[in-house]
């Protein structure tokens, strides 16, 4: 199982650019890089999902270097609301074996 | 709305007691998932099923089960509570298994007294 590290926590400020970086050294070929965020006493929502490269959406980016060994979640000019709890998971879509979600990055933004 | 929902939203209940949390999936998603996560803690992995069958078990204790039915929908039935079985339960729906996208439930706080 492909095991990711994240900070545990991180301050930025309104209007900001925030990247967060996860660590997955065991990362397997098939398995994809998914982002969630979570607000308190909320179910996680997924953020966004890639392979390799960047892939970007309507809320975040993501970046995945070709040795795919670390990705960075990157999220543009952050809101108070933006502060949540942002987790990286690693894994392979259809595959039999569940994620482990970690402790996740808990983001603090400032006004 | 993630299209998942979740009963009861909260739930009090003395220890020693059993109770049922049910979920409903979004529309046409054949996996579920329930999580347990206590206060300040990361989400842990009870229990997958897809299709109605049983795919993957985490850490799921034998006083917990869980099933689902023939319209998807699961229920988690928890036995014998703890004061430490105290948690918020999400349950979550996807079209596959494994990692890919998945929609959670607004998840239901347990309360063990």
């Amino acid at each position: 199982l492909a095991k990711t590290t994240q900070p545990i926590s991180m301050d930025s400020y309104e209007g900001q650019e925030v990247n967060i970086t996860c660590s997955h050294n065991n990362i397997a070929t098939n398995d994809y890089i998914t982002w969630y965020q979570q607000f308190p006493s909320q179910g996680p929502r997924f953020i966004i999902q890639g392979y390799k490269t960047k892939v970007t959406n309507e809320v975040a980016s993501l970046f995945i270097p070709a040795d795919r060994k670390s990705s960075t979640l990157s999220l543009p000019r952050v809101s108070l609301s933006d502060t949540a709890v942002y987790y990286c998971l690693v894994g392979a879509p259809d595959s039999n074996y569940q994620l482990i979600w970690g402790a996740g990055t808990k983001l603090i933004i400032k006004p | 709305d993630s299209g998942v929902t979740q009963t009861p939203k909260h739930l009090i209940t003395a220890t020693g007691q059993r109770v049922t949390l049910r979920c409903s999936p979004r529309s046409g998603d054949l996996s579920v998932y329930w999580y347990q996560q206590s206060l300040d803690q990361g989400l842990q992995f009870l229990i997958q099923y897809y299709n109605g069958e049983e795919r993957a078990k985490g850490n799921i204790l034998e006083r917990f089960s869980a099933q689902q039915f023939p319209d998807l929908h699961s229920e988690l039935n928890l036995s014998s509570l703890e004061l430490g079985d105290s948690a918020l339960y999400f349950c979550a729906s996807s079209t596959r298994q494994g990692n890919t996208e998945a929609f959670f439930g607004q998840g239901t706080r347990l309360t063990v007294v």
